[in-house]
């Protein structure tokens, strides 16, 4: 199996600060990963396939970037409604996983 | 608009079994492969199974390989998990989510999920 490890698992920040998740991969992933957003409560919601497309409608401030076992999530400018959870997903190879996530907090 | 209404939570005993299901509508149903994923109560996410748009491929994670099914009928546009020997490990929101489709090619990305529904495993 393919283990995700995300880093850091938890993150203060200011509005307007530039973020960057990082997610380790037990084994090459190439570019099967996808980034997704979790707010409390809610369903996850994708906003980053095949390592830096960007889901369609998600703002241009979110990027990925991106091969082989390491992997980046940055927010350039981070916005009021970005405090969430993140999570990577590996899909080059069965089972699916989930990084531990990490949780971005109001500073 | 893509809509996925997952319902069949409840609580029940270790041991016993239950059956999700989740109702599709605003796409072609038959056209996609599903998958439902799971979320232990202040953890992080499991993806659970997958099943392809005409039923001929099915993948579970080791957790609950053996023990939980995944099927669906295209024609009601409803996906469905089966799960028995519930265990109190099981506990969990359960989503069910369609896989990532662009020309005629599926892939195992989860690009729209339901709401999810609780499943509480206690005696």
């Amino acid at each position: 199996d393919i283990q995700l490890t995300q880093s850091p698992s938890f993150l203060s920040a200011s509005v307007g600060d530039r973020v960057t998740i990082t997610c380790r991969a037990s084994q090459g992933a190439s570019t099967y990963l996808a980034w997704y957003q979790q707010k409390l409560g809610k369903a996850p919601n994708l906003l980053i396939y095949a390592a830096s497309t960007l889901q369609s409608g998600v703002p241009a401030r979110f990027s990925g970037s991106g091969s082989g076992t390491e992997f980046t999530l940055t927010i350039s400018s981070l916005q009021p409604e970005d405090f969430a959870t993140y999570y990577c997903q590996q899909l080059n190879s069965y089972p699916l996983t989930f990084g531990g996530g990490t949780k971005v907090n109001i500073k | 608009q893509v809509q996925l209404v997952e319902s069949g939570g409840g609580v029940v005993q270790p041991g016993r079994s239950l059956r999700l299901s989740c109702v599709a509508s605003g796409f072609t149903f038959s056209n996609f492969g599903m998958h439902w994923a799971r979320q232990a109560p202040g953890k992080g996410l499991e993806w659970v199974a997958v099943l392809w748009s005409d039923g001929s491929n099915e993948n579970y994670a080791d957790s609950v390989n053996g023990r939980f099914n995944i099927s669906r009928d295209n024609s009601r546009n409803t996906l469905y998990l089966q799960m028995n020997s519930l265990r109190p490990e099981d506990t969990a929101v359960y989503y069910c989510a369609r896989a990532f489709c662009s020309g005629g090619s599926c892939v195992n990305i989860l690009d729209h999920w339901g709401q999810g529904t609780a499943v509480t495993v206690s005696s």
